[in-house]
């Protein structure tokens, strides 16, 4: 069955440096990625998607990737904010079912 | 303001009383969804809904029941909650329409805590 997994539960990081959170995908190559952020007991909001064709993707300080080789998306934040803290979930669509697969979230603490 | 809202924002419930949780977004979107999400599970996708009248099961429907009676309305129903449906529920909608996928954003309402003792 298709799998989604994120690479950790928590990542700790100083203020100021890059995080890099990890989306790995088996059984399964997705025509397109997506990366919700979540703050606690609120709902995801949509950060970035990024299709299969599409190498790399960039909004502000986000830059998402996609590697079909690896089956592997990478998300990164640079100058990294406290404000920043917060869980990021990957998500894909189960393919051609209309249904959404969610990865269990990376929690980030971005130290000040 | 374009927004999914869901009421209530929590509930404590005993076992077997039926209870619904309404969910309304103001956007014209075709696709909503109910998800839950627990603590080492992440969001699971409970029933979705391409337009109205269309709905189909998620990966986790058992003890659910769900009505796209208006576009903007998917109401979740529980008949005979217990206490593993004790939760976070959220309700979520995007533009996407059958026959093109689902590559837009969905867009999440606050979340119902529901509790069922």
């Amino acid at each position: 069955s298709q799998k989604i997994e994120q690479n950790s539960e928590a990542l700790n990081i100083q203020e100021g440096k890059t995080a890099t959170l990890t989306c790995n995908y088996t059984n399964y190559s997705p025509a397109y990625l997506q990366w919700y952020r979540q703050d606690p007991g609120r709902g995801p909001v949509f950060l970035l998607l990024i299709r299969e064709n599409e190498k790399e993707k960039r909004k502000e300080r986000l830059k998402v990737t996609f590697d079909t080789t690896l089956k592997q998306s990478l998300f990164h934040i640079t100058a990294s904010q406290p404000a920043d803290s917060a869980t990021y979930l990957c998500a894909w669509e189960d393919s051609g079912t209309y249904k959404y697969i969610f990865g269990t979230g990376t929690r980030l603490k971005v130290l000040a | 303001e374009a927004q999914v809202t869901q009421n209530p924002r929590y509930l404590i419930t005993v076992t077997g009383k039926k209870l619904t949780v309404t969910c309304s977004q103001n956007m014209n979107h075709e696709y909503m969804s109910w998800y839950r999400q627990d603590p080492g599970l992440g969001l699971r996708q409970i029933y979705y809904s391409m337009n109205v009248e269309v709905t189909d099961k998620g990966d986790v429907p058992e003890g659910y029941k769900v009505s796209r009676k208006e576009k903007r309305n998917f109401p979740l129903i529980l008949e005979s909650p217990s206490p593993n449906q004790t939760s976070l529920y959220f309700c979520a909608s995007s533009l996407s329409r059958w026959g093109e996928g689902l590559a837009d954003t969905q867009y999440f309402g606050p979340g119902t805590r529901l509790t069922v003792l």
